[in-house]
């Protein structure tokens, strides 16, 4: 099955603590793209990436790092959460040709206290 | 700066009637609309595209349509039934393969029975 598979679903983790969000996709797919989602604001971008190695910034990149190693996997790295960093993320994919839909993964709700 | 608006109260309509959905945009020219669903707890669903020379598109009980000139899509669900019942949001493209693809902050849509 077609999919974009994000862990942990669910993170709770104090101010400071390191962490990573996993997100991988089997679609083969050249584009992906982390986003947070906050009541009012929408789907943010915080970073994407169009293809091995290339990643950029999206618009709220401040405090995430991101990697693109291999085609499959974009990892989504806090090296230092903050309370304002509590929201809840998605990672999504497409074949990155411009008008190719996005295929989102099913989100991780990051409590940072 | 680019500003995409939807309807801001959710939307509360009769099972099998239409319930029509609003996007309107400023300060940006896009190549092409999108409109997702979500549900709860889930990432966004593509549901349809319509591209800047396109005036409607159909999907079964969906439909879409899109005015340059107004800058604004509406969505229509025609026969609405209670698993209609989502948040629904649009998102706009440009040109290139590279650009952002901008989301609304949605509609939350209930269709009672």
């Amino acid at each position: 099955e077609a999919q974009v598979t994000q862990n942990p679903r669910y993170l709770i983790t104090v101010t400071g603590k390191k962490l990573t969000v996993t997100c991988s996709q089997n679609m083969n797919h050249e584009y992906m793209s982390w986003y947070r989602q906050d009541p009012g604001l929408g789907l943010r971008q915080i970073y994407y990436s169009m293809n091995v190695e290339a990643t950029d910034k999206g618009d709220v990149p401040e405090g995430y790092k991101v990697s693109r190693k291999e085609k499959r996997n974009f990892p989504l790295i806090l090296e230092s959460p903050s309370p304002n960093q509590t929201s809840l993320y998605f990672c999504a994919s497409s074949l990155g040709q411009g008008y190719s839909p996005l295929h989102f993964g099913n989100g991780t709700r990051l409590t940072v206290t | 700066s680019q500003k995409i608006e939807q309807n801001s109260e959710a939307l509360n309509i009769q099972e099998g009637k239409t319930a029509t959905l609003t996007c309107n945009y400023t300060n940006y020219s896009p190549a092409y609309l999108q409109w997702y669903r979500q549900d709860p707890g889930r990432g966004p669903v593509f549901l349809l595209l319509i591209r800047e020379n396109e005036k409607e598109k159909r999907k079964e009980r969906l439909k879409v349509t899109f005015d340059t000139t107004l800058k604004q899509s509406l969505f229509h669900i025609t026969a609405s039934q209670p698993a209609d019942s989502a948040t629904y949001l649009c998102a706009l493209g440009g040109y290139s393969s590279a650009s952002k693809i901008i989301f609304g902050s949605g509609t939350r849509l209930s269709i009672r029975p």
